[in-house]
C-alpha cells in the first residue's frame, strides 16, 4: 500500500523558516518513473502547486515562491524535505504531499495533509 | 507564467450530466487530469492522461482535451458527486486550476 504522511510544526511566527517533511512507504524514491510533489491549500481557497523532485534529484518549483522554497530528499529514510523561508500569515495554509508517476501526469496518491498557521 | 482558467461554480440536477471546463493556452497539447475534493479531504484523482480513469473511479466520470480546453464530464450525476474539481496540467511546472464547486441541486 502506497501511503505519504506530511509532519511539521502546526504553528510559526511571521519571518521564521517553515521545514515540513513528507515520509512514504509503499514505494522507493529512486523509482525513476516517479516524483513528490508539495502543494498547499489556504483556507476556502484552490489548491497551488510549490515544488517537486525526481529520483535524479531533479526539482522544479513554482515561479512565485521559487525564491523562497528549497526541495530535497533523503532515498535512505524515504522522506522528502521542503522549506520555505521568510513565512508570512498569507502563507497559512494546509500543506500537502502527493505521488506524482511521470508518464501519466496525474498525483494518484496524497497525504492527509498538515495545517500550518503563521501567526506572531 | 501559464494559467488555468475554471468556472468558480456548476450546477447540476441529479441525475444529469455536469460539464466542468479547464482553458489553458495550447492546453490540448498537453495532457490534462481532474481531481475531486470533498470538504475536510485530500484532493483524489479522477482523470488522468485527458480521459484515464485510475482504479477505482466511476465510469461516470470521463474527460476530454483539445484545442485550449480540456473538459470533465460527469453523467448521471449523483449526490455524492458534490466537491471541488481542480483541473491541472504539467507544462514546465505543474499547474492547477482555480477549482469549480459543483452543486448537485
Amino acid at each position: 500500500q502506497v501511503t505519504l504522511k506530511e509532519s511539521g510544526p502546526v504553528l510559526v511566527k511571521p519571518t521564521e523558516t517553515l521545514t515540513l517533511t513528507c515520509t512514504v512507504s509503499g514505494f522507493s524514491l529512486s523509482n525513476a518513473r516517479m516524483a513528490v510533489n508539495w502543494i498547499r491549500q489556504p483556507p476556502g481557497k484552490a489548491l497551488e502547486w510549490l515544488a517537486h523532485i525526481f529520483s535524479n534529484d531533479e526539482k522544479s518549483y513554482s515561479t512565485s515562491l521559487k525564491s523562497r522554497l528549497t526541495i530535497s530528499k533523503d532515498t535512505s529514510k524515504s522522506q522528502v524535505v521542503l522549506t520555505m523561508i521568510n513565512m508570512d500569515p498569507v502563507d497559512t495554509a494546509t500543506y500537502y504531499c502527493a505521488r506524482i508517476t511521470i508518464l501519466e501526469g496525474g498525483m494518484d496518491v496524497w497525504g492527509q495533509g498538515t495545517t500550518v498557521t503563521v501567526s506572531s | 507564467s501559464y494559467e488555468l482558467t475554471q468556472p468558480p461554480s456548476v450546477s447540476v440536477s441529479p441525475g444529469q450530466t455536469a460539464s466542468i471546463t479547464c482553458s489553458g493556452d495550447k492546453l490540448g497539447d498537453k495532457y490534462a487530469c481532474w481531481y475531486q475534493q470533498k470538504p475536510g479531504q485530500s484532493p483524489v484523482l479522477v482523470i488522468y492522461q485527458d480521459r484515464k480513469r485510475p482504479s477505482g473511479i466511476p465510469e461516470r466520470f470521463s474527460g476530454s482535451n483539445s484545442g485550449n480546453t480540456a473538459t470533465l464530464t460527469i453523467s448521471g450525476t449523483q449526490a455524492v458527486d458534490e466537491a471541488d474539481y481542480y483541473c491541472q496540467a504539467w507544462d514546465s511546472i505543474v499547474v492547477f486550476g482555480g477549482g469549480t464547486k459543483l452543486t448537485v441541486l
